[in-house]
């Protein structure tokens, strides 16, 4: 199935730790994204990459490392868990002209 | 940054009624899309509208790009609508900028 794939689902961890969340698009986009969804449903971006390239990085800590190995896969990296980390990470691609996203199912990660 | 505001923030409707979900922006836009978020959390992108009017079955959009806001029509709802609606702008900066969403429950 084409699609944004993402793994793993469902993440519990102890703060401190240190975890990856990985993603795959097999559309053939050239965009990629991390988004993050609080407790009340705001989603806002993390990082974007185009052709492996970063292009966007909000105010992210840099415990957060984005790293795109090829233009299909966008993992993410996190360093150090920490309570506030606690969110669903949505990862998405789009073409670069038009940009209409396409999301993956979305990693809930729970930082105990 | 440009800002999106959605209403209503919550919306209670028994199946088959209609609605209309509003999305402002304060800037001009390049890229409007609506997104549904369906109770188990998957992300469906309905519909890419910088300007005009779509539809798609039940779904409808009209984008009003010169006055800065969008509309999202439901019509005839169904208890499988029921989600939380996002209006997300890109402007200046090339970044997807959400708004806070409008939570609509249609109950049977």
């Amino acid at each position: 199935d084409t699609a944004v794939s993402q793994t793993p689902k469902y993440l519990v961890t102890q703060m401190g730790n240190d975890k990856s969340i990985k993603c795959e698009q097999n559309l053939g986009h050239d965009t990629m994204y991390w988004y993050k969804q609080d407790s009340k449903k705001f989603l806002k971006i993390m990082f974007s990459y185009n052709n492996k390239e970063l292009i966007i990085n909000e105010t992210v800590p840099n415990r957060f490392s984005p790293k795109s190995p090829d233009k299909a896969h966008l993992n993410l990296h996190i360093n150090s868990l920490e309570l506030g980390d606690s969110a669903v990470y949505f990862c998405a691609s789009g073409q670069e002209v038009v940009n209409v996203l396409t999301f993956g199912a979305g990693s809930r990660l729970t930082v105990l | 940054g440009i800002q999106v505001e959605q209403s209503p923030p919550d919306l209670i409707l028994q199946e088959g009624a209609n609605s209309t979900l509003r999305c402002n922006f304060s800037d001009s836009v390049n890229n409007l899309q609506w997104f549904h978020q369906n109770p188990w959390g998957q992300l469906i992108n309905l519909f890419y509208i910088p300007s005009g009017t779509k539809q798609n079955g039940r779904l409808s959009a009209t984008t009003v790009a010169t006055e800065r806001y969008s509309l999202l029509y439901i019509s005839s709802s169904q208890t499988t609508d029921s989600g939380v609606y996002f209006c997300a702008v890109v402007g200046g900066s090339e970044k997807l900028v959400f708004g806070k969403g409008t939570k609509l429950t249609v109950n049977p």
